[in-house]
């Protein structure tokens, strides 16, 4: 079956805009997170949604992050005013429940100039 | 991040040679997981560990979880260019807490033929 996916895959932009990142899911997996993977480090927490509603947001930097999951299924992280310390790996994962194997998406690489 | 150390931080081996990577925390590990990343790529789930003590093996890899539950080992018998890739532990460190990972900064392994 299909896996995590995110788009875009690359999104390079200007300082001072607004973007928005997508995550896809699996069917069915109530429980969805955020991560975000700067070079040469690993993921770092931001976010947590158990259906519908953010269980956890302690991990968003500032208030420029925001994530939304209207439906219980597709996600989307928006980052307004961007900075160049923005530039990261945007990596989601999903799970069928909030324990156990988190599934990871191929990421969404952002570059901030 | 400094909840999670992963050691070493690098490594290069000869191919058909062992090798083993250490993830240890100052806190208990309600859940430790093993991931590796092709640089470019999103986490690939490799092994779950939960309970003190546990060790668990697919095709050439072994993870072990200590009893303390705040040390975790990843063991890679007769290393194949294959293996070569980044490998992240990542840990729940909060009780029920929704399974939100935290992530060492990895240990990015290179296996020469």
């Amino acid at each position: 079956g299909a896996g995590v996916s995110q788009t875009p895959s690359n999104k390079v932009t200007e300082k001072g805009k607004y973007v928005e990142l997508r995550c896809d899911p699996i069917s069915g997996h109530t429980a969805l997170y955020w991560y975000r993977q700067s070079l040469g480090q690993g993921p770092e927490f931001l976010i947590y949604f158990q259906g519908t509603g953010a269980a956890d947001d302690s991990g968003l930097p500032n208030d420029r992050f925001f994530a939304v999951r209207p439906e219980g299924s597709v996600s989307t992280l928006k980052i307004q005013r961007t900075e160049r310390g923005d530039s990261a790996v945007y990596l989601c994962a999903s799970s069928p429940t909030s324990l156990g194997e988190q599934f990871f998406g191929p990421g969404t690489r952002l570059t901030v100039l | 991040s400094q909840e999670l150390e992963q050691s070493p931080q690098s490594l290069i081996v000869q191919e058909g040679k062992n090798l083993t990577i250490n993830c240890t925390s100052s806190k208990t590990l309600y859940g430790l997981y093993w991931y590796k990343q092709k640089y470019g790529e999103g986490l690939i789930f490799l092994m779950m560990l939960q309970k003190g003590g546990e060790e668990k093996s697919h095709e050439k890899i072994t993870a072990k979880l200590d009893e303390k539950k705040q040390q975790s080992s990843l063991h890679i018998t007769a290393s194949q260019p294959s293996h070569a890739g980044t490998y992240l532990c990542g840990a729940d460190m909060e009780y029920n807490a929704g399974n939100m990972l935290t992530f060492g900064g990895g240990t990015r392994l290179m296996v020469k033929p």
